[in-house]
């Protein structure tokens, strides 16, 4: 079983529409979650970080965390054709070290 | 602000050849150094990860090292390349090893191993 698993997708997305991403992690002890977005060819970028469960916005980002069931969605509000990338779950553990997923492709149509 | 570098951005290696990949952070003293790995279509894989100077872990056994000589500073070698070492090798740093810290990522460097 792999420790954090997300939907490789692709996810298609029409402009305008919400883009929703899951996430699912192993590892009960985990304290921290981040989303990262990588366009192709370039290295990820953090865009969300989520330590408590509940949902926390930035702009037209929304992560969600629901620790007792070990899940943490991304959703994209609004989606831009700039919003089509891979989008990387990752969960923290006990003493920093990262876990992530393969990453969600985004595919956001015109 | 702090910035983190990486050179080459890109880089063409023949089998049996060796590595040298720099990584260095401005902008911060004392941060936690990770180098990964991602291959193509996949995800990120934890190599070599460093708390301080001269202070390495590895994650993978395999023939690439790491040595951090200064605090700011990161290097990922080999001394013989094998053709599955081809991928995008990126660095990161963290401000601390607690467990909410958020890890930021370099622009990488593209190895293709022929």
């Amino acid at each position: 079983q792999k420790e954090v698993e997300q939907n490789s997708g692709p996810l298609s997305v029409p402009e305008g529409a919400i883009a929703s991403l899951n996430c699912t992690y192993s590892d009960r002890v985990s304290q921290s979650f981040f989303w990262y977005r990588q366009y192709s060819g370039k290295s990820p970028e953090l865009i969300m970080s989520i330590y408590s469960n509940g949902d926390k916005e930035d702009g037209r980002f929304t992560a969600q965390l629901n620790k007792a069931s070990q899940y943490v969605s991304l959703l994209i509000r609004d989606s831009q054709p700039s919003d089509s990338a891979t989008y990387l779950c990752a969960v923290n553990g006990s003493w920093g070290k990262f876990q992530f997923g393969a990453g969600t492709q985004v595919v956001v149509t015109p | 602000s702090q910035t983190i570098h990486q050179w080459p951005a890109t880089l063409v290696q023949p089998v049996g050849s060796p590595l040298s990949l720099e990584c260095t952070v401005e902008g911060t003293s004392n941060p936690n150094l990770y180098w990964y790995r991602q291959a193509a279509g996949r995800g990120l894989q934890l190599l070599f990860y460093s708390v301080g100077i001269g202070q390495i872990s590895s994650e993978v056994p395999q023939n690439l090292s790491a040595s951090r000589p200064q605090d700011r500073q990161f290097i990922l070698s080999s001394k013989k390349l094998l053709l599955s070492d081809s991928g995008f090798y990126l660095c990161a740093w963290s401000a601390s090893p607690s467990s909410y810290n958020e890890q930021f990522f370099g622009p990488g460097t593209r190895l293709t191993v022929l």
